[in-house]
């Protein structure tokens, strides 16, 4: 039974550019959630997905969205990109009914440059 | 708001010694409390979680927290650590069920030979 898994691992972009990262949560799982964690940081709660849904959402400008397929794998998308946006990006799953079981993927590492 | 308070940035320790690392939490209304380990250049690893019931919680690789809601603490304790034990440690409150993680800036533990 594979978790959670992410892609890329890891990627570099230029300032201004835009960048998709992707989650497959695992089996069974329903509702996404991502978190960014800067460099010497805890993660920090960026938004959620359920019923491809946006249900919550941290204290991040617009220029972070996301989407969440039918098969409830997730996208994040982060456009005009900064040097801040420079950090590992963490896909998080849980089901929606069985509470507090969450599950993180290995991450995506961003530098921007 | 809830929020998350970890005490030490990095606690160096010998093996085979104990260690505890603190965690404070503020919030108005109960939570859920969990403690994370993040091996390099790795994504998060659950270690375990408080619920409700015995205020002692059990976890992984012979960790436990005590969860004490008079001084809201939830401090993390292993008897002897092991040079494997070497990682960057989260503590993390959630509000309610699918709710966002909120959590602390992390404790890196660093095992001494």
């Amino acid at each position: 039974d594979a978790g959670v898994t992410q892609s890329p691992t890891h990627l570099i972009k230029t300032r201004g550019q835009q960048v998709t990262l992707r989650c497959s949560p695992k089996s069974g799982h329903d509702t996404v959630s991502w978190y960014q964690q800067a460099l010497g940081q805890g993660p920090q709660f960026i938004f959620q997905y359920y019923e491809e849904e946006e249900r919550q959402r941290g204290n991040f400008p617009d220029r972070f969205s996301g989407h969440q397929f039918p098969n409830y794998s997730s996208e994040l998308n982060v456009n005009a990109l900064l040097l801040g946006d420079s950090a590992l990006y963490l896909c998080a799953s849980s089901f929606s009914r069985s509470g507090n079981t969450i599950y993180f993927g290995e991450g995506s590492w961003l530098t921007v440059v | 708001a809830q929020s998350v308070t970890q005490l030490d940035s990095q606690v160096p320790v010998f093996e085979e010694a104990p260690v505890e690392l603190r965690c404070n939490y503020s919030s108005s209304v109960s939570v859920y409390l969990f403690w994370y380990v993040q091996y390099p250049n790795q994504g998060l690893q659950l270690l375990l979680k408080y619920l409700s019931g015995s205020t002692l919680v059990k976890g992984i690789n012979g960790f436990e927290a005590e969860f004490n809601k008079s001084q809201t603490s939830f401090h993390l304790r292993k008897p002897s650590v092991h040079i494997s034990d070497t990682a960057e440690y989260f503590c993390a409150v959630v509000l309610n069920r699918d709710d966002k993680i909120i959590f602390g800036k992390g404790t890196r533990l660093h095992i001494l030979p």
